[in-house]
């Protein structure tokens, strides 16, 4: 059964670059919600996508967009890249409507912006 | 607005010591609670969740959870650590009614166990 999966792990890139991550929910899990970890803090939601569609948004700028795709698997995109946005971009997985609250997460991605 | 304060950020403690975190939140409708843990080098899993009913709940390896409600607080107990428990623990809340996805996460413990 694999779990979440995303790619790639570590990215190098320069100030006003944009970036693509990538996420594999985990098999049978319809939602993908994804979350920016700063050094030392804890993990923040970012938004979340189901039935291809972002259904909730944290406080992030418009410079953060997403997609879904029909296999479930998603995107993250980050246009305009500032130095602040270097951190750990982590992807969780979940399913709508089971009564189970529980979400699983990916290794995240590295994302370093020089 | 959700917000989760955890009071400890590095605890350092001896083999069969007991632990207690503590968790915060501010938020003023139901909400479900969780504590999630991060071992060295992998993934962020989950310890112990709380939705409804007993207000004390057990996750895996020992530990356990309560939730005070007129406290605001899910405070994260073990009896009696391992050295296997090294790692950084999240406490984290998202409302009653909304599906997982959208939690706010504390800033997270650091707990290293001397063995």
């Amino acid at each position: 059964d694999a779990g979440v999966t995303q790619s790639p792990t570590h990215l190098i890139k320069t100030r006003g670059q944009q970036v693509t991550l990538r996420c594999s929910p985990k098999s049978g899990h319809d939602t993908v919600s994804w979350y920016q970890q700063a050094l030392g803090q804890g993990p923040q939601f970012i938004f979340q996508y189901y039935e291809e569609e972002e259904r909730q948004r944290g406080n992030f700028p418009d410079r953060f967009s997403g997609h879904q795709f029909p296999n479930y698997s998603s995107e993250l995109n980050v246009n305009a890249l500032l130095l602040g946005d270097s951190a750990l971009y982590l992807c969780a997985s979940s399913l709508v409507g089971t009564g189970d609250l529980e979400q699983y997460f990916g290794p995240g991605t590295r994302l370093t912006v020089t | 607005a959700q917000s989760v304060s955890q009071h400890n950020h590095h605890v350092i403690l001896s083999e069969a010591a007991s632990l207690e975190l503590g968790c915060n939140y501010s938020y003023g409708g139901t909400v479900n609670l969780f504590w999630y843990v991060q071992y060295p080098g992998q993934h962020l899993q989950l310890l112990l969740k709380y939705f409804s009913g007993d207000p004390l709940v057990k996750g895996i390896k020992g530990f356990e959870a309560e939730f005070i409600k007129s406290k605001f607080s899910f405070n994260l107990r073990k009896p009696s650590v391992q050295w296997s428990d090294t790692a950084e623990y999240f406490c984290a809340v998202n409302a009653q009614n909304t599906n997982a996805g959208k939690s706010t996460f504390g800033d997270g413990t650091t707990l290293t166990v001397k063995p």
